[in-house]
């Protein structure tokens, strides 16, 4: 149980083009999904808190108009890397997590990540 | 605010080795803990648990136990393979998203 999907897993493109990153929970309803983004052989970086039918949370230093996240459904949020960029290609990973905003004792799931190279 | 510090690797042990990553964390509330495994080119995959004090949590081999009077969480693993080489992290639960470690990397050679 508790499975994420992130999709696509590679996406490869040129400058200036906008990217769509999918994450669904397949057996749970994730009122709560987060982004991040991981460097090569860092940690994660969290980008962005999403609430299903509110707008997400970003962290200090990520450019909200850049990084477009949609919460539409309980099952499914989207990231939207806007007018890429080749300082934008990086490993992206979505996590969700039932239950709502605040905190919480329950474990994250990961998507398997989208590693996005802009060229 | 709340943090989470583990031991920076990177770890390389040969195979059947015993393995102990340390995590120690910020003791604000009563957070679960957790370790999770991010194998090359994946994302993160949740390793094992706990949720009180004394608890111990156990995947794979793998252990930690969650030790309110060190505020410790350190991962054990008696015999390593190959197949367990890969990033650590150590979690717990805070205020919305959980905090991580920096992980650590973990290589085991035959």
């Amino acid at each position: 149980g508790a499975v994420v999907s992130q999709h696509p897993s590679w996406v490869i493109c040129k400058s200036g083009t906008s990217v769509k990153i999918e994450c669904r929970s397949l057996d749970f309803q994730a009122t709560t999904m987060f982004w991040y983004r991981q460097f090569p052989k860092q940690s994660l970086m969290l980008m962005a808190t999403s609430n299903e039918g509110s707008k997400a949370t970003y962290e200090q230093g990520v450019e909200k108009d850049k990084f477009l996240i949609n919460h539409a459904s309980l099952t499914l949020s989207t990231l939207t890397v806007t007018s890429a960029h080749p300082e934008d290609s990086s490993f992206y990973i979505c996590s969700a997590r039932a239950g709502g905003a605040g905190i919480s004792n329950q474990p994250q799931h990961f998507g398997d990540g989208t590693r996005l190279s802009i060229l | 605010g709340d943090s989470v510090t583990q031991m920076e690797g990177p770890v390389t042990l040969s195979e059947e080795a015993f393995l102990t990553i340390n995590c120690t964390y910020t003791a604000t509330g009563y957070p679960s803990l957790f370790w999770y495994v991010q194998y090359p080119g994946e994302g993160l995959q949740l390793l094992l648990k706990a949720t009180k004090a004394d608890d111990k949590g156990s995947n794979k081999g793998f252990e930690a136990t969650y030790r309110k009077e060190t505020t410790s969480f350190h991962l054990e693993k008696g015999s390593v393979q190959v197949s367990d080489s890969a990033v650590y992290f150590c979690a717990r639960s805070g205020n919305t998203p959980l905090v991580f470690g920096k992980g650590t990397r973990l290589s085991v050679i035959a």
